[in-house]
């Protein structure tokens, strides 16, 4: 079956520096590939998504490219900033009649000032 | 107003009480889902609703049950709630031919 596989938190920084969270997948065929964040106290929210190998889902400054070759979907951003303290998901879209979302884990980010 | 809202977004309850979680989303999509977020587990899908007629079971819908009562309405009932249901759940919404899902803002649920 379809997985996702997130880097494991938390992970805190200071603001400006670069973040990386990984994450990998394992599924049939081409999935179509998202970052969700999760502000405190909020649902989920889209960030960004790319829906064949190497496109680029970009938002926000995040960006995330969809490698088929190893299977990745990383997030980054060059520049973080307080207000990007969240959790950030990791998520697949299968095929099939049903294509449900698949999630990773989660990620806390915790960026200080 | 948000599109997609949840009652109670708090609820406490006891060891065998049945209790419903109610979804509402005004984005006129068709098709609704209900995920459970366990700490360190990510979301997990519990039923999902295509349309009224349509309705299906996720991957962990053992004790769980829903009703869609109109394409707007789908609800989530614990018909004898255990401890090992406390956690946090969320309605989301998407639209035919459409990837994104929009999420409610959740249901903190503790059973003691």
């Amino acid at each position: 079956g379809n997985s996702v596989t997130q880097m494991e938190g938390p992970v805190t920084l200071s603001e400006e520096a670069f973040l990386t969270i990984n994450c990998t997948y394992t599924a049939t065929g081409y999935p179509s590939l998202f970052w969700y964040v999760q502000y405190p106290g909020e649902g989920l929210q889209l960030l960004l998504k790319a829906t064949k190998a190497d496109d680029k889902g970009s938002n926000k400054g995040f960006e995330a490219t969809y490698r088929k070759e190893t299977t990745s979907f990383h997030l980054e951003k060059g520049s973080v900033q307080v207000s990007d303290s969240a959790v950030y998901f990791c998520a697949l879209r299968g095929l099939g009649s049903a294509r449900q979302l698949t999630f990773g884990s989660g990620t806390q980010l915790t960026v200080l000032p | 107003d948000a599109d997609v809202t949840q009652t109670p977004r708090n609820r406490i309850t006891k060891t065998g009480k049945r209790i419903m979680l109610e979804c509402s989303q005004t984005k006129g999509h068709d098709r609704m889902y209900w995920y459970r977020q366990d700490p360190g587990l990510g979301l997990q899908l519990i039923y999902y609703s295509f349309d009224v007629k349509d309705i299906n079971k996720g991957e962990i819908s053992d004790g769980y049950s829903v009703s869609r009562q109109a394409q707007a309405k789908f609800s989530l009932s614990l018909e004898s709630a255990i401890p090992n249901q406390t956690a946090l759940y969320f309605c989301a919404t998407s639209a035919r031919y459409q990837e994104t899902q929009y999420f409610g803002p959740g249901t903190r649920l503790l059973v003691l």
